[in-house]
């Protein structure tokens, strides 16, 4: 399976924007981006996904670098509530196949 | 709106007693997965079911075993218990493919702590 890779930890302040990489060089064309979150003692929870382009939903939005070898989440307004666990996972054809989490990224948002 | 649904919440058992969780999926979800998160770690993938036969394995260890039933709520057995199974256990699941936008839903999990 195609890695990713993200900081182990990153520092926001409350109600500014948070961009949050993800390095997944050997990406494969069927690969899907997916990046889920962990808020402590919950569930890992669904962000948003993508194949090729940008994407937006109410949560976040996904910058998808043109080559496909890394992408960035934006949250653009963090408060409290985002501070959790964010992964990045790479998908083969998006449906019906487990999801691989590893190495996440810590989000810490200061008041 | 309808989520998964996980029982017990907690669970505690001793070593070498035998654990059996339980995962009511969304309604019309056809897919469940399994995943257990020891402290301080990554949720792992163990298993998975798509209409009630296993799709997908992975790193579950031999004394546990999982089933999908035909109301599509699924059980995890665990036997034989440890002190390094005690850990949060996740179901998630997944809608059919012509409906699926890729999303996975997990559950709240149940805590098993093996004394």
């Amino acid at each position: 399976d195609a890695k990713t890779t993200q900081p182990n930890s990153m520092e926001s302040n409350e109600e500014e924007p948070v961009h949050l990489p993800c390095n997944h060089s050997t990406i494969s064309g069927t690969d899907y981006i997916h990046w889920y979150r962990q808020l402590p003692s919950q569930g890992p929870e669904y962000v948003i996904h993508g194949l090729t382009s940008n994407v937006n939903n109410r949560m976040a939005s996904l910058a998808i670098a043109e080559d496909r070898k890394s992408s960035t989440l934006i949250l653009h307004r963090a408060t409290l509530r985002d501070a959790a666990v964010y992964y990045c996972i790479l998908r083969v054809n998006n449906a019906g196949n487990m999801l691989t989490f590893g190495g996440g990224t810590r989000l810490m948002v200061k008041p | 709106a309808a989520g998964v649904i996980q029982s017990p919440r907690h669970l505690i058992k001793e070593k070498r007693e035998t654990a059996t969780l339980k995962c009511y999926p969304i309604p019309r979800h056809d897919t469940v997965y399994w995943y257990q998160q020891g402290p301080g770690q990554d949720p792992q993938f163990l298993i998975s079911f798509y209409e009630k036969m296993q799709s997908d394995k992975g790193s579950i260890p031999d004394r546990f075993s999982a089933q999908q039933f035909s109301d599509y709520h699924s059980e995890l057995n665990m036997s034989s218990l440890e002190l390094g199974d005690s850990a949060l256990y996740f179901c998630a699941s997944s809608p059919p493919t012509s409906t699926n936008t890729g999303e996975l839903f997990f559950g709240e999990g149940s805590r098993l702590t093996v004394l």
